[in-house]
Order: structure tokens, then C-alpha cells, then sequence
């Protein structure tokens, strides 16, 4: 069965406090890992795409990486504007819909 | 500016009636979803259309139905056979799979 697990459920940094949130995965056939940021009350805001194992993507102070079984979201020294929930999805070959994780909260305190 | 609306923002359902959730985009996309999202839990797909006048259930698709009449439009009813509705609902779309989702502000739906 199709499964994503991210962790840690909810963190806590100190404004430029880096740190990364994990999104670990088991999906036959993996299409494509997709990283969302939600704020409270809205809905999920595109981060990236990563397709294959090795590849990497940045945006400002986010990088998301891609292995085999897993992808990480670093967030180098945060302000507190990058605090919110941040989902990962994957995408299984052949079909055209996305299975989420449950999130992982980040406060970023001043 | 293209994307997609959800209205309402809340909604309050009594016991027994039915609601229906209004999903519209100027994207110009296919496919279109309904997720909803529980604390704690990741979205949970309810019902998806890849084509005009065609979906396909979703994982948690008892107690919902939907249409696709227009490819702009996805409205999904909530019926009183849902057990459980309290929960916030998200509708998105995408213009095919290697570009992702975009993602409607939501509706918040609460039983009293």
C-alpha cells in the first residue's frame, strides 16, 4: 500500500535556526515527490517537484532532496514569515492523483 | 488572475441536509479534485474528474457525490449519509501530472 510518513509532527526553530523536515515514502513506481506549504485557514501552495533519486530544487531558503526512500526539506536560517505546514505528497506511476502526508508544523520565533 | 474558487468559505450544515460546495477555475485544466483535510491526518482524496462528464471515486468517496458537467466547474454534494462531514475541503486542479496541483482556498464545513 501506498504510504507517506513525514516527520517531525510539529518544530519549533529560533529565527536562523536551520534545520529539516523528513517526508519518507513507500509507492510502487514512484512518479513524482511534491512539497506544499500551507498556511492556517488556506489552501496548499506549490513548492517542487523532484522526479528521481539524487535530484535537488531550491527556492529562497528552502532545498528539497530526493533518495530512494525519502526526501528532506532544509530550511536554511528561517524567518518567522517561513513558519506553516508544510505537506508532502507522492505520485504513483500510471495514476494521476497524489497521496499526502499528514504534515510537519514549523514555528519559526523571532 | 487565473485560478480556483471554492465558495463558501464556512458552511454550516444542520442534521440530514444536504450542502453543496461550489469549485470553479479559469485555468484551463483537465483533471480536478476534492480532498478533505482532518486535523492531524493528510488530505484524503474523495473524488476526481480527468475528463468533462467523467470521475472516478476517491479513497473516502461515501456520503459525497459530484458532477462534471463543465470543465471549468467540479461542485461536490455532501449528502446526509456522510456520517462525519466537520471538516475542511479542498478543491484543485492541475494541467497535467508533472506540474502539480493548484489548490483553492477551501471550505470550511461544520455540523450543528
Amino acid at each position: 500500500e501506498d504510504q507517506v510518513t513525514q516527520s517531525p509532527e510539529a518544530l519549533r526553530l529560533q529565527e536562523g535556526e536551520s534545520s529539516s523536515l523528513n517526508c519518507s515514502y513507500t509507492v510502487s513506481g514512484l512518479r513524482g515527490l511534491f512539497w506544499y506549504r500551507q498556511d492556517p485557514g488556506k489552501g496548499p501552495e506549490f513548492l517542487f517537484t523532484l522526479y528521481s533519486a539524487g535530484e535537488e530544487k531550491e527556492k529562497e531558503r528552502l532545498k528539497a532532496t530526493l533518495t530512494k526512500k525519502e526526501s528532506f526539506l532544509h530550511i536554511t536560517a528561517p524567518k518567522p514569515e517561513d513558519s506553516a505546514t508544510y505537506l508532502c505528497a507522492v505520485q504513483r506511476g500510471g495514476y494521476n492523483k497524489l497521496i499526502f502526508g499528514a504534515g510537519t508544523r514549523l514555528a519559526v520565533h523571532p | 488572475d487565473g485560478g480556483i474558487t471554492q465558495s463558501p468559505k464556512y458552511l454550516f450544515r444542520k442534521e440530514g441536509q444536504n450542502v453543496t460546495l461550489s469549485c470553479e477555475q479559469n485555468l484551463n485544466h483537465d483533471a480536478m479534485y476534492w480532498y478533505r483535510q482532518d486535523p492531524g491526518q493528510g488530505l484524503r482524496l474523495i473524488y476526481y474528474s480527468q475528463i468533462v462528464n467523467d470521475f472516478q471515486k476517491g479513497d473516502i468517496a461515501e456520503g459525497y457525490s459530484v458532477s462534471r458537467e463543465k470543465k471549468e466547474s467540479f461542485p461536490l454534494t455532501v449528502t446526509s449519509a456522510q456520517k462525519n462531514p466537520t471538516a475542511f475541503y479542498l478543491c484543485a486542479s492541475t494541467q497535467g501530472t508533472n506540474y502539480g496541483y493548484t489548490f483553492g482556498s477551501g471550505t470550511r464545513l461544520t455540523v450543528v
